[in-house]
């Protein structure tokens, strides 16, 4: 089972603000990273390091840590952010988790 | 351009084995962490194993005495041997380069389009 919790659905309307959280022990020491999935694709990398986006991720993208909460944040949500978002972090352990997902629709 | 491509999945019965190949183009395998994430149909994304530039490795526990990460310098390739496989590993695998970040923890990227490997009899 995931030791990162994450809502497994939330809705926005278009153009508003949504947030996505992720909880987990392990947020306390590492960072958590950020993915988008829409169906049939691989995931792309969206945010590192609490609130670092790769080069090309939209501004409207942004990240915030915590305690043991991780949150990425989008900022006037598009038609095309309707996706599969997962956090992701390192474990004190040594190995690694993601998140459950949380389904984001767009309305 | 960095990219990454996975090949070697396919349809294994119980108890069979099966070795996954990434290819890495653009960067070098050897100098950095690179890691397998699997997803089961329908379900979330699942982190499996890690190789380290030290060669150590972590794995998940569901795969941990079944699976062996490597790579080959030469051919700047990542490796999954999967044993003993079972219905439950039944999923599409990812190869994925892990940066690290300022807390010494790390992110993935970039992702290959994965293989999908189908475990039934």
């Amino acid at each position: 089972s995931s030791e990162l919790t994450q809502d497994p659905a939330v809705s926005v309307a278009l153009g508003q603000a949504v947030r996505i959280t992720c909880q987990g022990d392990s947020l306390r020491s590492y960072f958590a990273s950020w993915y988008q999935q829409k169906p049939g694709q691989a995931p792309v990398f969206l945010m590192y390091d609490n609130n670092n986006r790769p080069s090309g991720i939209p501004d409207r993208f942004s990240g915030s840590s915590s305690g043991n909460t991780a949150s990425l944040t989008i900022t006037g949500a598009q038609a095309e952010d309707e996706a599969d978002y997962y956090c992701h972090s390192r474990e004190t352990s040594g190995s690694w988790v993601f998140g459950g997902g949380t389904k984001l629709t767009v309305l | 351009e960095v990219q990454l491509v996975e090949s070697g999945g396919g349809m294994i019965q119980p108890g069979g084995s099966l070795r996954l190949s990434c290819a890495a183009s653009g960067f070098t395998v050897s100098s950095n962490y690179m890691s397998w994430v699997r997803q089961a149909p329908g379900k979330g994304l699942e982190w499996v194993s890690v190789i380290y530039s030290d060669d150590g490795t972590y794995y998940a526990d569901s795969v941990k005495g079944r699976f062996t990460i490597s790579r080959d310098y030469s051919e700047n390739t990542l490796y999954l041997q999967m044993n003993s496989l079972r219905a439950e590993d039944t999923a599409i695998y990812f190869c994925t380069r892990v940066i690290a970040d300022s807390r010494g923890g790390g992110a993935f990227d970039p992702w290959g389009q994965g293989t999908l490997v189908t475990v039934s009899s």
